[in-house]
């Protein structure tokens, strides 16, 4: 069946600490995204890619880093300058970035600070 | 700028009742507007979309919504609400050609038996 992993599901960072979320799709979609969710504020774009080897910041970049080496996969890098990671981090996909096209999602995974 | 806005992030009904989350736009032209709806940790799945056309739209599970544009308004509605609907349903919108797509904060949509 085609669609997005999110792995892990529950992830821990120490203090200073960067980690690394994976996300890989395989629907074959072009565009991809990494939203950040926190209770009763919605869903935040951190970072999109529109193509492989191309990605834009989004609304909350700072303290995150992606590649795109790979049309299926867009790691999302949490580093030691984001001083609040606690929260759910979902990966989109959608197949064409112009279109009007719905957006796939992942089932999450959830960012706590030890 | 782009926005859009959910009035009410929480709204309880009865099994049976009707069921009416608000939803309210900002953008220069009409945009393209989505409903999701969110289980407890998972992602996000589509209940219905417009585009362009017909301003009302139907969607998966029972679910319309009516794109006004007058109001700037997509509120989603049911008519008779199940306990399985008890879930948290976020209102988006993405410009014409645009990439990215607004969320709104949500609304956590209890079910009362």
């Amino acid at each position: 069946d085609g669609g997005i992993t999110q792995s892990p599901k529950y992830l821990f960072r120490k203090e200073g600490q960067n980690v690394t979320l994976s996300c890989e799709q395989n629907l074959n979609h072009d565009a991809m995204y990494w939203y950040r969710q926190d209770p009763g504020q919605g869903l935040r774009l951190i970072y999109y890619s529109q193509i492989v080897n191309d990605f834009q910041k989004g609304d909350i970049a700072e303290g995150y880093s992606v590649s795109r080496e790979k049309k299926e996969s867009f790691p999302l890098t949490v580093t030691s300058a984001q001083k609040n990671p606690t929260a759910f981090y979902l990966c989109a996909s959608r197949m064409d970035s112009s279109t009007n096209e719905k957006l796939f999602f992942g089932s999450g995974t959830q960012l706590s600070v030890l | 700028a782009q926005s859009v806005t959910q009035l009410g992030s929480h709204v309880s009904v009865s099994e049976g009742a009707l069921v009416l989350l608000r939803c309210n736009y900002s953008s220069s032209v009409p945009p393209y507007l989505f409903w999701y709806v969110q289980y407890p940790n998972q992602g996000l799945q589509l209940l219905l979309k417009y585009t362009t056309g017909a301003t009302l739209v139907k969607g998966i599970n029972g679910f319309e919504a009516e794109f006004k544009k007058s109001e700037t308004s997509f509120h989603l509605t049911k008519p008779s609400a199940h306990m399985s609907d008890a879930a948290e349903y976020f209102c988006a919108s993405r410009n014409t050609g645009g990439f990215k797509t607004i969320f709104g904060a949500g609304t956590r949509l209890f079910v009362k038996a």
